[in-house]
């Protein structure tokens, strides 16, 4: 099955523990992303990947770090992570690049930092 | 700064009813648009999408259309089901945006009533 899998879904850590939640995608595309979801402020994109080793900032990356070693992992790293970092987040990718033409999004990890 | 938003955070309806989500862009340079579908606990998922040459696309129960004048797009859901309750998302990417990739509005909930 097609798919975009997240891990882990819940996740309780404490203020300047870092973190690493991971993302996979089994469908060879070459464009992946983080978006994070927030009340009344919707889905804003903290990173994207356009191929394996080529990563750029979004909307909101302070605070994130991103790889791309390989073309069907893209994990969002947050090296101390901070409670204003509370949030819903998704990794998604896509087949045709950045202009979002078959996006698949993973089920979302929440995360609380306290 | 130029955004994508939904005019009404919520929409109630009865199940059989035909239901207008709206949104409303400021980008006019704005030229691929999509309507995503989140129920609670998943990631968004793809409903249906509209290029800018185009003023009305269908889909099974679904319809969308895009007014370039009044830079407005709407989702219309045929015959409105309890499983079609969720929040709704409208998305757009302009051509001339050098990074980021989908930009989010901040959602409508629709709730279907029995």
């Amino acid at each position: 099955e097609a798919q975009v899998t997240q891990n882990p879904r819940y996740l309780i850590t404490v203020t300047g523990k870092k973190l690493t939640v991971t993302c996979s995608q089994n469908m060879n595309h070459e464009y992946m992303s983080w978006y994070r979801q927030d009340p009344g402020l919707g889905l804003r994109q903290i990173y994207y990947s356009m191929n394996v080793e080529v990563t750029d900032k979004g909307d909101v990356p302070e605070g994130y770090k991103v790889s791309r070693k390989e073309k069907r992992n893209f994990p969002l790293i947050l090296e101390s992570p901070s409670p204003n970092q509370t949030s819903l987040y998704f990794c998604a990718s896509s087949s045709q690049g950045r202009r979002g033409y078959g996006y698949t999004f993973g089920s979302g990890t929440r995360l609380t930092v306290v | 700064g130029e955004s994508v938003g939904l005019h009404l955070p919520t929409l109630s309806v009865q199940e059989g009813d035909n239901s207008i989500i709206n949104c409303a862009y400021s980008n006019s340079a704005s030229d691929y648009f999509i309507w995503y579908k989140q129920e609670s606990g998943k990631g968004p998922q793809f409903i249906i999408d509209i290029r800018s040459n185009m003023d009305k696309r269908q889909g099974q129960r679904v319809t969308v259309l895009l007014n370039k004048t009044v830079k407005h797009l709407s989702l219309q859901i045929a015959a409105t089901q309890p499983g079609d309750s969720a929040v709704y998302f409208c998305a757009e990417i302009s051509a001339n945006q050098a990074g980021t990739a989908l930009i989010f509005g901040k959602g409508t909930t629709l709730s279907v009533s029995s």
